[in-house]
């Protein structure tokens, strides 16, 4: 078991540039969850979903962001229009329902 | 609103000493409660959770949590922390039955040799 897997582990665009972020979650788990953290706003909920479908956005900023999970095996966090305040570490996890999370080991974007 | 508070954003203890680090949660009912360590440049990982029954949990590396229902609270022990042991360590709680897990701003501890 490798775990929940996030690549890029690092990532850097210009402003206005595009950024997709992978996650591979745990095989068997079936709901996977994308969190933000900054030194500013700590961890943050950004979406949640289970079997594939989206159940939970309210974390998402309205615009740019937006979140897909097409198959069991993948998630991704896209943005667009990349902005220095997206600067931040995207973390994945996935969970089996109502049970422990597990985290990947994040993506660390830095947008200049 | 649902949050968890840990007052603490830094705690330094000498190696060998013991730790204790503070959680509280505002929540309707008794929540799942959570602690989680992130070693520097890694992905969150369990240390120990609370469902229900014994208040004292033991979770991994000698680390217990008691739960204490009448203070809201969920706090972090240790009896002898090793120079590892250095991490941020973030308290969480999720609704009983629901998804959503809230985390608490973190503590940064430093154990000094």
């Amino acid at each position: 078991n490798a775990g929940v897997i996030q690549t890029p582990r690092h990532k850097v665009t210009g402003k206005g540039q595009e950024a997709t972020l992978w996650c591979e979650p745990i095989s068997g788990h079936s709901a996977v969850f994308w969190y933000r953290q900054t030194i500013v706003q700590g961890l943050e909920f950004l979406t949640y979903f289970r079997n594939q479908a989206p159940i939970d956005d309210s974390g998402m900023p309205k615009e740019r962001f937006s979140a897909q999970m097409p198959n069991q095996s993948h998630s991704t966090l896209k943005i667009q229009s990349t902005q220095p305040q997206d600067s931040a570490v995207y973390l994945c996890a996935s969970s089996l329902p109502q049970n422990t999370l597990y985290f990947g080991a994040g993506t660390r974007l830095s947008v200049l | 609103a649902q949050s968890v508070t840990q007052p603490d954003a830094r705690v330094t203890v000498s190696e060998g000493a013991s730790l204790q680090l503070r959680c509280k949660y505002s929540y309707s009912g008794t929540p799942y409660l959570f602690w989680y360590v992130q070693y520097q440049r890694q992905g969150l990982q369990l240390l120990l959770k609370y469902y229900s029954g014994d208040p004292v949990v033991q979770g991994v590396n000698g680390f217990e949590a008691e739960f204490s229902k009448s203070d809201s609270s969920f706090h972090l022990r240790k009896a002898s922390v090793h120079w590892s042991d250095s991490a941020v360590y973030f308290c969480a709680a999720s609704r009983t039955g629901g998804y959503k897990v809230v985390f608490g701003s973190g503590t940064r501890l430093l154990v000094s040799p």
